[in-house]
């Protein structure tokens, strides 16, 4: 039975950087069947994939197009997690985000995890 | 990035009845392995989004057989049966077929 547990702060500063990090039980981040992705959500954009690392002989990561050059995902074998670093916020970043497993043999999300609301303000 | 569009936007039911939504996508969803990398998600109010849908057709463990997924290339359909009371809630499509994956605006389908 998988699970993702998140964690890390709900209020950020502007320009400052907003770090979650996601607990993996019942499975491994190093997975060759698993992808680790953030996803956040907000009222006025919706659901938003963001970026993704998974290992696949080598680690890989992925990221969203419009988010690409202000994320870092990275994975911690040590701890079995995976976290997101998303730096310079504004106000726009306010969102609800969560961190997501994507499974190889059904090509999509299928376990999420409780989702952190996150506010950018002063 | 693939555009994926939904309708209705809104979907009151009765229960007991049918109901069905659309995701129309702006680039074909079918891989050359053959698969449709179209999926279903319903959101329950505060609740994390739940697979419902993988793959255009296949139905995720614990899904109600009153689901089904159809459709192929750019045009994708998620029906309800018969639709119950435990349904009510945000209804998103979503592609992986491209390396960046891309959600649909969502349906919020309520009860009539």
């Amino acid at each position: 039975h998988v699970q993702l547990q998140q964690s890390g702060p709900g209020l950020v500063k502007p320009s400052q950087t907003l770090s979650l990090t996601c607990g993996i039980s019942g499975d491994t981040v190093s997975s060759n069947l698993s992808a680790w992705n953030w996803v956040r959500q907000s009222p006025s954009r919706g659901l938003e994939w963001l970026g993704r690392t998974y290992h696949r002989s080598r680690w890989h990561t992925d990221y969203s197009t419009f988010i690409k050059s202000r994320m870092s995902v990275n994975p911690d074998t040590s701890k079995n997690q995976f976290s997101l670093q998303l730096r310079s916020v504004t106000p726009e970043d306010t969102a609800v985000y969560y961190c997501v497993r994507a499974e190889r043999t059904k090509g999509t999300f299928d376990i999420w995890g409780q989702g952190t609301l996150v506010t950018v303000s002063s | 990035d693939v555009m994926l569009t939904q309708s209705p936007l809104s979907l009151p039911v009765i229960p007991g009845e049918p109901a069905s939504i659309s995701c129309r996508s702006s680039q074909s969803l079918l891989h050359s392995n053959g698969y449709n990398y179209l999926h279903w998600y319903l959101q329950k109010p505060g609740q994390s989004p739940q697979l419902l849908i993988y793959l255009g057709s296949n139905r995720a463990s614990g899904v109600p057989g009153r689901f089904s997924g159809s459709g192929s290339g750019t045009d994708f359909t998620l029906k309800i049966s018969r639709v119950e009371a435990e349904d009510v809630g945000v209804y998103y499509c979503l592609q992986t077929v491209q390396p960046t994956w891309t959600f649909g605006q969502g349906t919020k389908v309520e009860i009539k």
